[in-house]
């Protein structure tokens, strides 16, 4: 199974300042990874597929680089809204697959 | 604009089976792929499996000998059933849209109790 590695686990920004999430996967998944937003009481959100490529309706203040077995996403100018949590997930071999997840990073509000 | 909703008991005893249905709205659900996430209280996002309108399917490894996975064309539904549950089941359940390996569209989730 590709295990996924967030880091941090919380990070405390001040709104207005930029953000960057890091994902690493134990072996290479090209660029077959996607980041999600879940807000409290929230389903999970698709920010970015491909590893780079913005979901429809995504504010170009997201922006996503990487390929192998590390990624990041970055948030800039972050606003009131974007204070979430944000995942990581592969989708390599597809298909078949198994698709999993990384643990998570807290985006909190300094 | 694809909507999904899930339905199922929020409570199921240990040892009993988890039956979960997911109705898809404004789309036909013979048209991609779909999948089930859950999310144990406080947790991160754990992958249960998808189905195909045809019945092809893929389970987590994990998981993989107490789920079943279907799709009901004439209800443009999907069903997920887990078997021999246990507290550890206890999560919120998502059915989702799997699009090229990403989950696009999600459900507003349902939360699954096991206990007796």
């Amino acid at each position: 199974e590709i295990v996924m590695t967030q880091s941090p686990v919380t990070l405390s920004v001040s709104p207005g300042e930029g953000a960057t999430l890091s994902c690493s996967a134990s072996q290479s998944i090209g660029t077959n990874l996607a980041w999600y937003q879940q807000k409290p009481g929230q389903a999970p959100r698709l920010l970015i597929y491909g590893a780079t490529n913005r979901a429809t309706g995504i504010a170009a203040r997201f922006s996503a680089s990487g390929s192998g077995t590390e990624f990041r996403l970055t948030i800039s100018g972050l606003q009131s809204e974007d204070f979430a949590l944000y995942y990581c997930q592969q989708y390599n071999n597809w298909p078949p697959a198994s698709y999993t997840f990384g643990q998570g990073t807290k985006v909190e509000i300094k | 604009q694809v909507q999904l909703q899930e339905s199922g008991p929020g409570l199921v005893k240990p040892s009993e089976t988890l039956s979960l249905t997911c109705a898809v709205s404004g789309g036909p659900v013979s048209s991609y792929y779909w999948s089930w996430v859950r999310q144990p209280p406080g947790g991160g996002l754990e992958w249960i499996g998808f189905v195909y309108y045809t019945g092809a399917s893929n389970y987590s490894p994990s998981l993989k000998s107490r789920v079943t996975m279907s799709v009901d064309t004439s209800k443009n539904q999907h069903s997920l059933t887990l078997t021999s549950v246990t507290a550890a089941d206890t999560a919120v359940y998502y059915c989702a849209r799997l699009t090229w390996g990403s989950f696009d569209i999600w459900g507003q989730g349902t939360g699954v109790i096991v206990s007796s």
